[in-house]
């Protein structure tokens, strides 16, 4: 079975600073995607990034970037300077190639900026 | 903007009220989704259609009734609710009918409250 942990429940940082988000995951599939999602106040959940387990290069995307172990079965998103607008609940997802298995979401992280 | 719209955002409902949710997305996308968000718990899959046929019903009890009339519409029939079903229903698409690795668009939700 899948499992997704997101161990830090909630974080509060100060503008600028930078602030990293777990993410563990579990499979014993070898083929597999690991999504980041952001949910804002709004409430809708906006897709980041997806990783398959064939690519363990680290991206990079503006202020955002994903650190991706398999050695750890981690899958870690850093914010750089981060900024008021970045405050939400942030959930790690994975989803495994083999059959028709739904995609398995982590609690999530809510993260707030203060200013 | 998602490009998936849920209508009514807010809903307040009695043990005894049947309502529906619904949802539309104009992406042209083949499968849609319905999910819970309750507090403190990671999200739930409820049911997928793909191509307007249920492919993925996660256990949910037959008090909640999806019908998805074409591929551009889903809707969620309540009825006889609980209070334990007050939570945020989700409603998301993706673009490939087997979904299970793809990016999901969500929409924002519909907080749902039973008294």
């Amino acid at each position: 079975a899948q499992k997704v942990t997101q161990a830090q429940t909630e974080i509060s940082v100060v503008e600028k600073e930078d602030v990293t988000l777990d993410c563990v995951y579990e499979t014993r599939d070898t083929t597999y995607y690991l999504f980041w999602y952001k949910q804002p106040p709004s409430g809708e959940l906006v897709f980041l990034i997806r990783r398959n387990s064939f690519d363990e290069q680290n991206e990079i995307s503006g202020r955002y970037s994903w650190n991706f172990q398999k050695s750890t079965s981690s899958f870690n998103f850093t914010i750089t300077a981060s900024q008021v607008v970045d405050s939400a609940v942030y959930f790690c997802a994975l989803s495994v190639f083999s059959g028709n298995t739904p995609l398995v979401f982590g609690k999530g992280t809510r993260l707030s900026v203060i200013a | 903007e998602t490009g998936v719209t849920q209508t009514p955002r807010h809903l307040v409902m009695g043990m005894t009220n049947k309502k529906s949710l619904k949802c539309e997305q104009h992406l042209g996308h083949n499968a849609m989704y319905w999910y819970k968000q309750s507090a403190k718990k990671p999200l739930e899959l409820m049911f997928v259609y793909s191509l307007e046929e249920r492919v993925e019903n996660n256990s949910v009890p037959s008090r909640f009734s999806p019908e998805c009339p074409n591929s551009s519409h889903l809707f969620l029939h309540l009825h006889t609710l609980q209070p334990e079903d007050s939570a945020l229903y989700l409603c998301a698409s993706s673009q490939d009918p087997q979904g299970t690795n793809e990016k999901l668009f969500f929409g924002s939700g519909t907080q749902l409250s039973v008294l």
